[in-house]
C-alpha cells in the first residue's frame, strides 16, 4: 500500500514561534503533495498544493508567507507554520496521490496529522 | 449551494445496524468518488475509490454512486463500535483534479 507518514503528531508552542510539520511518502515518489487545515467538525480546507522541485500553488485566502512549504524532494515535504499566533492552533493534514510503479492508484492518501496549539 | 453537501450528523445506531452514508453534488464533472474514514484527531484513511456510477463492495463495505442524480452513499453492514469515526466523501473530476470534500459525517455505533 501507500503511506503517508506525517511528524510531529502533536505540537504546542510559544505565540511568535515558528513550527515545521514534515509530510513523508514512504513507499512511492510523490511530485505532489497536498496541505489541509481542519477545524474541530468541519471539512478538510485545502491551504496549498506542494510541487517538488518549484514553488507551492496557494488557495485563495492563504497567507504564503506565514505558511512556507518546501518540497525538496520526491518524498518529503514540509509545512512551516511561522510567527504563529493562537488562531492558527487548528489540526493540519498532509495528502499524496500515490501509484505505484506497475500503475495501480491507491488514490489521495492522508498523513496521521498534526495538532498544533500555539499558547 | 456548496459542491459537496453531506450531513454531519451526528448518525447514532445500535452494534449491527446497516448504516447508510450519503453526499449530494452539483458539478456534473465528477467521475471519481471516494469515501475516507477518520478517527478522532487521526489522518483520513481511504476506505473506497469508485468511478463513474454503479455499486462497489469491500467486505462489509458498499459503495454506491447514481450521476444521474448526483448521489454516492456508503452502506456499511453489522457495523462495529469500531466503525464510529466521521465520514468523509470526496469527489474529483479527474486524476490530475484535486477532490473536493465533504464536511464528514460523525457516526456513533452503540453497543
Amino acid at each position: 500500500g501507500a503511506v503517508v507518514s506525517q511528524h510531529p503528531s502533536r505540537v504546542i508552542c510559544k505565540s511568535g514561534t515558528s513550527v515545521k510539520i514534515e509530510c513523508r511518502s514512504l513507499d512511492f515518489q510523490a511530485t505532489t503533495m497536498f496541505w489541509y487545515r481542519q477545524f474541530p467538525k468541519q471539512s478538510l480546507m485545502l491551504m496549498a498544493t506542494s510541487n517538488e522541485g518549484s514553488k507551492a500553488t496557494y488557495e485563495q485566502g492563504v497567507e504564503k508567507d506565514k505558511f512556507l512549504i518546501n518540497h525538496a524532494s520526491l518524498t518529503l515535504s514540509t509545512l512551516t507554520v511561522t510567527s504563529a499566533h493562537p488562531e492558527d492552533s487548528s489540526f493540519y493534514i498532509c495528502s499524496a496521490r500515490a501509484q505505484s510503479s506497475g500503475g495501480f492508484d491507491y488514490g489521495y492518501t492522508f498523513g496521521s496529522g498534526t495538532r498544533l496549539t500555539v499558547v | 449551494q456548496k459542491e459537496v453537501e453531506q450531513d454531519p450528523g451526528p448518525l447514532s445506531v445500535p452494534e449491527g445496524a446497516i448504516v447508510s452514508l450519503n453526499c449530494t453534488y452539483s458539478n456534473s464533472a465528477f467521475q471519481y468518488f471516494m469515501w475516507y474514514r477518520q478517527y478522532s484527531r487521526k489522518g483520513p484513511e481511504l476506505l473506497m475509490y469508485t468511478y463513474s456510477s454503479g455499486n462497489k463492495e469491500d467486505g462489509r463495505f458498499t459503495a454506491q454512486v447514481d450521476k444521474s442524480s448526483k448521489y454516492i452513499s456508503l452502506f456499511i453492514r453489522d457495523s462495529q463500535p469500531s466503525d464510529s469515526a466521521t465520514y468523509l466523501c470526496a469527489m474529483t473530476a479527474g486524476g490530475s483534479y484535486i477532490p473536493t470534500f465533504g464536511r464528514g459525517t460523525s457516526l456513533i455505533v452503540h453497543p
